[in-house]
């Protein structure tokens, strides 16, 4: 088990340009969440993926934002056009459907995107 | 809507014990969850209550009472480590299991 990893750790863009997050969940997990989390505020969901269906996104999801989990394992969010409020940090999470484990999310330490 | 409420910030003695208040409004939820983040770290799962009560886990225990909408963290035994950001976040009221965050309470721990 090597926890849920996130690449790249920092990001800086200028406005306008696309950029691409990757998240490598635990293995076994088949539940994968995006959060965003800006200075002083706890993370706010984006969306989530049980395998490889996403199955719900939030509101704060627009349409320059994507995401996907091509095969249930690894997953990418995108975000075209870039816009200085997109500055944040981009946190991955997982967790198991199993027992009680399914109440717990495990985190990656996040992207931190940047956009000049 | 659903809306936590946290002190923004809460300082304590090393060796002390401090409790970390947690009022929500929601319609409805699984469960009211803890998690701690140290700066520039990834948010880090503490407890769990799926019931009213009090959950124990070495020197962190976690309470919740939903007659009263409240909740808390109790770190016992404060060590300068504490010192990081602790968040609660019920689980939301669907099949997604997506947690919704307060805006967090930052811990200092002094000498």
């Amino acid at each position: 088990d090597t926890g849920v990893s996130q690449d790249p750790r920092h990001k800086i863009t200028k406005r306008g340009q696309n950029v691409t997050f990757r998240c490598d969940p635990i293995s076994e997990h088949n539940r994968l969440y995006w959060y965003r989390q800006t200075l002083g505020q706890g993370p706010e969901f984006l969306t989530y993926f049980q395998n490889e269906a996403q199955l719900e996104k939030s509101r704060l999801l627009s349409d320059r934002f994507s995401a996907e989990r091509p095969k249930g394992s690894f997953s990418t969010l995108e975000i075209q056009r870039t816009e200085q409020g997109d500055s944040a940090m981009y946190l991955c999470a997982s967790s198991s459907t199993a027992g009680v484990a399914k109440n717990i999310q495990y985190f990656g330490a996040g992207t931190r995107l940047s956009v000049l | 809507g659903q809306s936590l409420e946290q002190p923004s910030e809460v300082t304590a003695v090393e060796g002390a014990i401090v409790q970390i208040n947690c009022t929500y409004q929601t319609s409805g939820f699984y469960g009211l969850s803890w998690y701690q983040q140290h700066d520039g770290g990834a948010p880090t799962f503490l407890s769990y209550n799926a019931l009213d009560g009090l959950e124990e886990t070495g020197r962190f225990s976690s309470f919740l009472s939903r007659s009263d909408s409240y909740g808390y963290l109790l770190l016992q035994e404060l060590q300068m480590k504490d010192s990081a950001s602790y968040f609660c976040a019920v689980r939301a009221m669907d099949s997604s299991y997506k947690l919704i965050f307060g805006s967090g309470t930052r811990l200092l721990v002094r000498p």
